[in-house]
């Protein structure tokens, strides 16, 4: 069964802190890895990875995908209280639209 | 670009009752597909549907149907709700379908909240 693992589930730091989110799975038919911020309603996208190796970048806001060891991260830097939200990590299949979702984890910024 | 919208955002239901549930993707998108949202399972999807035609389906009984027309726009509907229908039900938007050899980001619409009383 295709499975995606999130870690930590919850997290909380302080507003300028940074964080490192972790995202490992297993699945048959790798074909792409995708991070979402999901604040009230929608997850809105952040990075579509497809290579191992190569480190996407938006801002504040990095990640990197290892295809042989199976994980991603998501770096954070310089947190800001509107980073708080849950980031979904999600992993997209060969010959399907169908991506298949981690737990998720929460991240709260205290000021 | 107008982003991928969903009707109605809140919906109370009886359960017994059937629903019907609306996504417009983002305009030039012609895949479609749904998710399933609760605490206790997290995201879990449902079906894709590009070109009218659907592509794939996930593990949900034959209860939950949808279609997609010429447009894009597409439907889902649930007949007889059970309580453990209560999600909500995200639609995502991209421009091509799983079957093509590139992977295509997918865009989620704000979701409609389905309560079943």
């Amino acid at each position: 069964e295709d499975k995606v693992v999130q870690s930590p589930l919850s997290l909380v730091v302080h507003e300028g802190d940074t964080v490192t989110l972790n995202c490992s799975y297993e699945v048959t038919n790798f074909r792409s890895l995708l991070w979402y911020k999901q604040e009230k309603k929608a997850p809105t996208f952040l990075f579509m990875l497809t290579s191992s190796g190569i480190e996407k970048k938006s801002g504040r806001l990095s990640s990197i995908l290892d295809k042989k060891e199976l994980f991603s991260i998501l770096n954070i830097t310089a947190t800001q209280t509107g980073d708080s939200a849950i980031y979904l990590c999600a992993v997209g299949l060969q010959g399907a639209q169908k991506l298949v979702f981690g737990q998720g984890t929460r991240l709260t910024i205290n000021p | 670009k107008a982003g991928v919208t969903q009707t109605p955002r809140y919906l109370i239901k009886t359960r017994g009752q059937q629903v019907t549930l609306s996504c417009s993707p983002i305009s030039g998108h012609r895949s479609v597909s749904w998710y399933q949202q609760t605490p206790g399972q997290g995201l879990q999807f449902l079906f894709e549907y590009f070109s009218e035609t659907q592509r794939n389906k996930g593990n949900f009984p034959g209860r939950f149907s949808g279609r997609q027309f010429s447009n894009s726009r597409s439907e889902m509907n649930v007949s007889t709700l059970e309580l453990g229908d209560s999600a909500l039900y995200l639609c995502a938007s991209s421009f091509g379908s799983g079957l093509a050899n590139l992977p295509y980001e997918q865009y989620f619409g704000p979701g409609t909240r389905l309560t079943v009383t």
